[in-house]
């Protein structure tokens, strides 16, 4: 595709359900990272793939919040139990193995837990 | 651990002015740092990446320097327009770590 896409673009959810947030990644690009921004801050890492593996899931906040990219392609990042503190903006970006440190975002899911 | 400030929060400036922002960040042990923009509602967008052996980088009206070994990086941007109002956000990506990114600076430009 042309770029990152992300689905869905919002979501709301009440308190304690389970949600699930997709990103396809710019095609051919092996790296895959999540981030969390809150209103007013800047996007906080989450975690980052190489490819189906999880290279470094630091970011993650508890054990509720999981990331799968099993193919090597899109990416699913599940949220259980949400709660009201995990509203934010969720983006996801990519980048490829010809310059790895230059990120490709897409426009976000916004999720709001009520 | 890597932490990225930036100053002002927010600025607001008349077209035409000349600005710069500014971004901190307190371990020089970097590999990058991109400035980014982000419009209400939308995804970043890359402006200008600059390499740790670089000291600038430039495109169009915008300029971005890099002095590593006193943790700072500014963007300028000459004659500003109304279309250039957004957030912009500075990000430095560490080794060993990921991507920081700072808390941004909302821009608005009145026509």
């Amino acid at each position: 595709g042309a770029g990152v896409s992300q689905t869905p673009s919002n979501k709301v959810t009440e308190k304690g359900k389970y949600v699930e947030l997709r990103c396809d990644p710019i095609s051919g690009h092996t790296a895959l990272y999540w981030y969390r921004q809150s209103l007013g801050q800047g996007p906080e890492f989450l975690i980052y793939f190489q490819g189906t593996g999880a290279a470094d899931d630091s970011g993650l906040p508890n054990d509720r919040f999981f990331a799968v990219r099993p193919e090597g392609s899109v990416s699913t990042l599940k949220i259980q139990r949400t709660e009201r503190g995990d509203s934010a903006v969720y983006l996801c970006a990519s980048s490829s193995n010809l310059n790895p440190y230059e990120q490709y975002f897409g426009p976000g899911t916004r999720l709001t837990v009520t | 651990k890597q932490e990225v400030t930036q100053i002002p929060a927010a600025l607001s400036v008349p077209e035409g002015e000349n600005l710069v922002l500014n971004c901190s960040f307190t371990d020089s042990a970097i590999y990058n740092l991109q400035w980014f923009r982000q419009d209400p509602g939308k995804g970043l967008t890359s402006l200008l990446l600059i390499q740790s052996s670089q000291r600038e980088q430039t495109s169009g009206r915008l300029n971005a320097s890099l002095d590593k070994s006193s943790g700072r990086s500014t963007l300028y941007i000459a004659a500003s327009q109304p279309g250039d109002s957004a957030t912009y956000l500075c990000a430095v990506f560490s080794y060993g770590q990921n991507f920081v990114f700072g808390p941004g600076t909302r821009l608005s430009v009145l026509p």
